[in-house]
């Protein structure tokens, strides 16, 4: 298995909802990314797991909690998300925090 | 702090013709760099990537990208460009635990 999956593939959800995206891999991988990216703008990272410990936090809102229940799977927790919250999700993962990322198909949020 | 810029936001070619999408970085020790490219609604794909190996660097869909130490370039190019090269192409390099992307380059490619 070489991909990275995400599931939902969309999700609509209120300011008020609590909903998970989730993302996947078995390639063995050690690091795991969430970036947000807005329309025809770059990727922004969000969080980096190493070894199934937050290496990083890029100063996200609390309203995002990122889960790394084992080294194949890594959750994003969302709670009283904002509309300008709406963007794609992408999930990634390398073999090592040095080494290139591969990326899921991400999860398109609207938060309405 | 490691950087890179891509330059045009957008690049138009006609199916057949040459594609080049600009990539110059900024490193304070020697660097990797990648291309990834996305399709619409979709997640990114690595096309290649430099590791110090060697300066010409072949990837996937015969794109290929050349590492200049003296330019700080790492341009990528494809001899004829087909309708499904049409993509929002992404410049990065690897940064201190993370990557550090480029604002990306669409590539629009005319019958």
């Amino acid at each position: 298995d070489t991909e990275v999956t995400q599931t939902p593939k969309h999700l609509v959800m209120g300011m008020t909802n609590k909903k998970s995206l989730k993302c996947e891999q078995h390639m063995g991988h050690r690091a795991m990314y969430w970036y947000k990216q807005k329309a025809k703008k770059p990727p922004e990272l969000m969080f980096v797991y190493s070894y199934e410990k937050l290496s990083i936090n890029e100063s996200v809102p609390s309203r995002f909690s990122p889960e790394c229940p084992n080294s194949s799977l890594l959750n994003l927790h969302l709670h009283a998300l904002q509309p300008e919250d709406s963007a794609l999700y992408l999930c990634a993962s390398s073999p090592r925090e040095e080494n290139e990322q591969f990326f899921g198909p991400g999860t398109r949020l609207t938060v309405l | 702090a490691q950087s890179v810029t891509q330059l045009g936001s957008h690049v138009s070619v006609s199916e057949g013709a040459l594609v080049l999408l600009r990539c110059n970085y900024s490193s304070s020790v020697p660097p990797y760099l990648f291309w990834y490219v996305q399709y619409p609604n979709q997640g990114l794909q690595l096309l290649l990537k430099y590791t110090s190996a060697a300066t010409l660097v072949k990837g996937i869909n015969d794109f290929e990208a050349e590492f200049k130490k003296s330019e700080t370039s790492f341009h990528l190019t494809k001899p004829s460009a087909h309708m499904s090269d049409a993509a929002e192409y992404f410049c990065a390099v690897k940064g201190f635990q993370k990557l550090v992307f480029g604002t990306g380059t669409r590539l629009l490619v005319s019958p």
